[in-house]
């Protein structure tokens, strides 16, 4: 069976320090990558995927991942984080037909 | 286009009950899946269905079912209701293709309490 970890379980963060989540996977096959992101109150968004091509895929907000398949990695990255971006991070993984998802990163940042 | 609707969005039952939750999905979207969200075990998959069809399933017991309607909305049901089963219930729907490059959108999620 797939599965995904995230590296870190809670991070915090100055606002403009710089961000980067882990996230590796098991499946040595073809994936579609995912993040997830769940802000307070709010339901699951949809931050970038990852399908095919250029490995570095851009989100909304100012976040990218890189999509790295020798390491099985697809690492979630923004440079200057806000007080906005306090949520939880989820990484996913489709295959087989569904998502997997790693446990999730509860980010925090102080104003 | 409107969201992933869940109803209702909180519940709370007691043990040995059966609970129903509905899921609308997009507008245009076919496939419908079920997610279990808890602090223990994170986000698992319950089941996906397509043109009213289970397509995947996920190990859940079979206490865990659903279904689809023609106009692809959805519903789960857990039967006999166990303290374990307290979760955020996620519906996520998608364009249902079956290739692999589909995007799922989620719903708020039903959060369900069992006392």
């Amino acid at each position: 069976a797939q599965s995904v970890s995230q590296h870190n379980h809670h991070v915090i963060l100055s606002e403009a320090a710089s961000l980067e989540l882990g996230c590796n996977y098991s499946y040595g096959g073809t994936v579609n990558l995912f993040w997830y992101v769940q802000y307070p109150g709010q339901h699951l968004q949809l931050l970038l995927k990852y399908f095919s091509g250029d490995p570095l895929v851009k989100g909304i907000k100012g976040f990218e991942a890189e999509f790295i398949k020798s390491k099985f990695s697809f690492n979630l990255r923004k440079p200057s984080v806000q007080w906005s971006d306090t949520a939880e991070y989820f990484c996913a993984v489709a295959t087989l037909g569904r998502l997997y998802f790693g446990r999730g990163t509860q980010l925090t940042v102080w104003p | 286009k409107a969201g992933v609707t869940q109803t209702p969005r909180y519940l709370i039952k007691t043990r040995g009950q059966q609970v129903t939750l509905s899921c609308s999905p997009i507008s245009g979207h076919r496939s419908v899946s079920w997610y279990q969200q808890t602090p223990g075990q994170g986000l698992q998959f319950l089941f996906e269905y397509f043109s009213e069809t289970q397509r995947n399933k996920g190990n859940f017991p079979g206490r865990f079912s659903g279904r689809q309607f023609s106009n692809s909305r959805s519903e789960m049901n857990v039967s006999t209701l166990e303290l374990g089963d307290s979760a955020l219930y996620l519906c996520a729907s998608s364009e249902g293709q079956g290739g692999r490059q589909e995007t799922q959108y989620f719903g708020p999620g039903t959060r369900l309490l069992v006392l």
